[in-house]
C-alpha cells in the first residue's frame, strides 16, 4: 500500500536561511511525488512534482525538491526563506502502476521568522 | 476562467440530514478526487474517480457517497451515517496524474 510520512510537525527557520521540509514515501512501484502548499482557509497549491528524470526538481516560488530512490525520500528545499513562505506544506505520492489514487502526508507547518 | 469550483464555501448541517457538496471543473480532466481535512491535520481520501460513471472508495468512504455522471462534475453527499462530518472538504481534479485543488468547503454540524 502507498504511504507518505512527513516526520516534522513544524519547521522553524530565520528569513534568508535555507529551509528543508522532509518527506519519505512507500509505494509498490515507481512513484509520482508531489509537493503542495496551503494557506489558511484555502485549497492546496501545487508546487512541483517528480515523475522521472533528473533527481532535482525545480518548482514554483523558488522551491525545489530532491528525489532519492535509495532513501525513498523527496525533501522540499529553498535556498533562502521568506516570511511569506510561512504556511502548511504537504507531500503526496501516487504509484503510477495503480491508477490515480494519490495519498497525502500529515503536513508540516513552516514558520519563517523575520 | 478555467479551474475547479467548489460550492458552497460554508455549509451547516443539522443532525440527521444529508448534504451535498458541489465540485465542477472545466479543465477537461479525467480524474477527480474528494479529500477531507480536519483542523490541523492532513488530507484523507474519501473517493476518487478516474473516468465517467466509475469511482473508487478511498480510505474513509463510510458515510459518504459520490456520483460521476459527467466528466465535469463530481458531487459528494455527506449522509447522516457520517457521525463526525464537521471538516474542511477539498475537491481536486487531474489529467496526467497531478491533482489540482479547488478552494474547499467548510461543513459544520449544528
Amino acid at each position: 500500500a502507498q504511504s507518505v510520512a512527513q516526520p516534522e510537525d513544524q519547521v522553524n527557520v530565520a528569513e534568508g536561511n535555507p529551509l528543508t521540509v522532509k518527506c519519505t514515501y512507500s509505494v509498490s512501484g515507481n512513484p509520482y511525488l508531489f509537493w503542495y502548499v496551503q494557506y489558511p482557509n484555502r485549497g492546496l497549491q501545487f508546487l512541483l512534482k517528480y515523475i522521472t528524470g533528473d533527481n532535482l526538481v525545480k518548482g514554483s516560488y523558488g522551491f525545489e525538491a530532491e528525489f532519492n530512490k535509495s532513501q525513498t525520500s523527496f525533501h522540499l528545499k529553498k535556498p533562502s526563506a521568506l516570511v511569506s513562505d510561512s504556511a502548511l506544506y504537504f507531500c503526496a505520492v501516487r504509484d503510477y502502476t495503480g491508477g490515480f489514487k494519490t495519498i497525502f502526508g500529515a503536513g508540516t507547518r513552516l514558520f519563517v521568522k523575520a | 476562467d478555467g479551474g475547479i469550483t467548489q460550492s458552497p464555501k460554508y455549509l451547516f448541517r443539522k443532525e440527521g440530514q444529508n448534504v451535498t457538496l458541489s465540485c465542477e471543473q472545466n479543465l477537461n480532466h479525467d480524474a477527480m478526487y474528494w479529500y477531507r481535512q480536519d483542523p490541523g491535520q492532513g488530507l484523507r481520501l474519501i473517493y476518487y474517480s478516474q473516468i465517467v460513471n466509475d469511482f473508487q472508495k478511498g480510505d474513509i468512504a463510510e458515510g459518504y457517497s459520490v456520483s460521476r455522471e459527467k466528466k465535469e462534475s463530481f458531487p459528494l453527499t455527506v449522509t447522516s451515517a457520517q457521525k463526525n462530518p464537521t471538516a474542511f472538504y477539498l475537491c481536486a481534479s487531474g489529467s496526467t496524474g497531478t491533482p489540482y485543488f479547488g478552494e474547499g468547503s467548510w461543513l459544520t454540524v449544528v
